[in-house]
């Protein structure tokens, strides 16, 4: 099947501070992409859709301003952690669709301390 | 999307068949049946998806009512590496977003 990656796969930083965090589509291209957000012993929770080439959708109570999303590229979106805060780390996870089936990045866990 | 509803955890011994239900009464006419699985701190890993016939793959097996109301994820011999939460989710394609519920947490025993 398709595959995702992401990276990194886990990031510490301090509070304050901003992270990137990458998701790629190797082997399809992908025009819509989303990001989930899941907190321990809890259910993904999508955060936002990423639209290739325009701005990204995102979920009611998700800020756009602190969570900010670039669709550059057909293989690429990336996520960026604003300003990151304690309350902010949680296991970030990306999909990417092809034909009727999503595929999962490998999540990326963010520690902010 | 429609919401779905399933058991909260479930049990299974090593080597037997795991049938995990999910209801899904409101689905629409366009939209699938899909079941993905989560193994600890991993990306949701997808496992099977049907309209309305019954389907098998090397993982497991889809069982879909005729009313399409209800379905079950059949893994015919279990491990303890099918450990996981088991999501069962309705959506109707690539542009669509995923809404995940709770899911089954599914622990498989010696």
């Amino acid at each position: 099947g398709a595959v995702v990656s992401q990276h990194p796969s886990w990031v510490i930083c301090k509070s304050g501070t901003s992270v990137k965090i990458e998701c790629r589509s190797l082997d399809f291209q992908a025009t819509t992409m989303f990001w989930y957000r899941q907190f321990p012993k809890q259910s993904l929770m999508l955060m936002a859709t990423s639209n290739e080439g325009s701005k990204a959708t995102y979920e009611q109570g998700v800020e756009k301003d602190k969570f900010l999303i670039n669709h550059a590229s057909l293989t690429l979106s990336t996520l960026t952690v604003t300003s990151a805060h304690p309350e902010d780390s949680s296991f970030y996870i990306c999909s990417a669709g092809e034909a009727y089936e999503q595929y999962f990045g490998p999540g990326t866990r963010l520690t902010v301390t | 999307d429609a919401k779905t509803t399933q058991p909260t955890s479930m049990d299974c011994a090593e080597g037997r068949a795991a049938n995990l239900p999910c209801n899904h009464s409101t689905i629409s006419g366009n939209e699938y049946v899909y079941w993905y699985r989560q193994i600890h701190s991993q990306g949701p890993q997808y496992i099977i998806h049907g309209l309305k016939n019954n389907e098998t793959n090397e993982m497991a097996s889809l069982i879909i009512t005729e009313d399409r109301k209800s379905s079950t994820l059949i893994l015919p011999h279990a491990t303890l590496r099918d450990t996981a939460v088991y999501y069962c989710i309705v959506f109707a394609g690539t542009a669509s977003k995923l809404t995940f519920g709770t899911g089954t947490r599914l622990q498989v025993t010696l």
